[in-house]
């Protein structure tokens, strides 16, 4: 069975531009979740996902954006890139509307100049 | 609101020495509590993870963890050290209810080195 797939590993951006990460969830799973793994910060919940709706979001700012389509992958759109915004980002899913993110990618790592 | 320690960001062991990993949680009420792990260069992986029922929860690769409500605590143990569980781990917590049950909160993890 494919786990969660993410794309691309690796990323380089200047500040200012806008980014698309991508996510594909382990077959069967309709959940998908994003985290952003930052350097001092840990890792912070920024979006959730279900059948194509955002069901929850985190304390992140609305240059940060996504949305799931109908076969259930995901995108996360970063626009106007900040330094800060430099991290590791993972993609999690889950075949249970109520259960917790269990299986992750292994994620995409945003360099921002 | 809800938060996470994870005591000691580094912990080194022996291969064959128990492990024993430290998480206190902060919550009104008991949270759903989680332990994942992350090789480098990869995802997390749940390891196991406390709902409801038993408080002693057995996991992956010979993992094990222990709700304690008195000591708002749910350490993460293995009884022998090896040489592949050298990672990080991550404690987290949600809260015991739908809506906020996806929102995990994370610990800022504990690197375990193993040593032979």
């Amino acid at each position: 069975e494919a786990g969660v797939t993410q794309s691309p590993t690796h990323l380089i951006k200047t500040r200012g531009q806008q980014v698309t990460l991508r996510c594909s969830p382990i077959s069967g799973h309709t959940s998908v979740y994003w985290y952003q793994q930052a350097l001092g910060l840990g890792l912070q919940f920024l979006l959730w996902y279900d059948e194509g709706e955002e069901r929850n979001r985190g304390n992140f700012p609305p240059r940060f954006s996504g949305r799931q389509f109908p076969n259930y992958s995901s995108e996360l759109n970063v626009n106007a890139l900040e330094l800060e915004d430099s991290a590791l980002y993972l993609c999690a899913s889950s075949s249970d509307r109520a259960g917790q993110p269990q299986h992750f990618g292994d994620g995409t790592r945003l360099s921002i100049l | 609101a809800q938060s996470v320690t994870q005591l000691g960001s580094h912990v080194s062991v022996s291969e064959g020495a128990l492990v024993l990993l430290r998480c206190n949680y902060s919550s009104s009420v008991p949270p759903y509590l989680f332990w994942y792990v992350q090789y480098p260069n990869q995802g997390l992986q749940l390891l196991l993870k406390y709902t409801t029922g038993a408080t002693l929860v057995k996991g992956i690769n010979g993992f094990e963890a222990e709700f304690k409500k008195s000591e708002t605590s749910f350490h993460l143990t293995k009884p022998s050290a090896h040489m592949s569980d050298a990672a990080e781990y991550f404690c987290a917590v949600s809260p015991p209810f739908s809506g906020g049950y996806n929102k995990l909160i994370f610990g800022a993890g504990t690197r375990l080195a193993v040593h032979p």
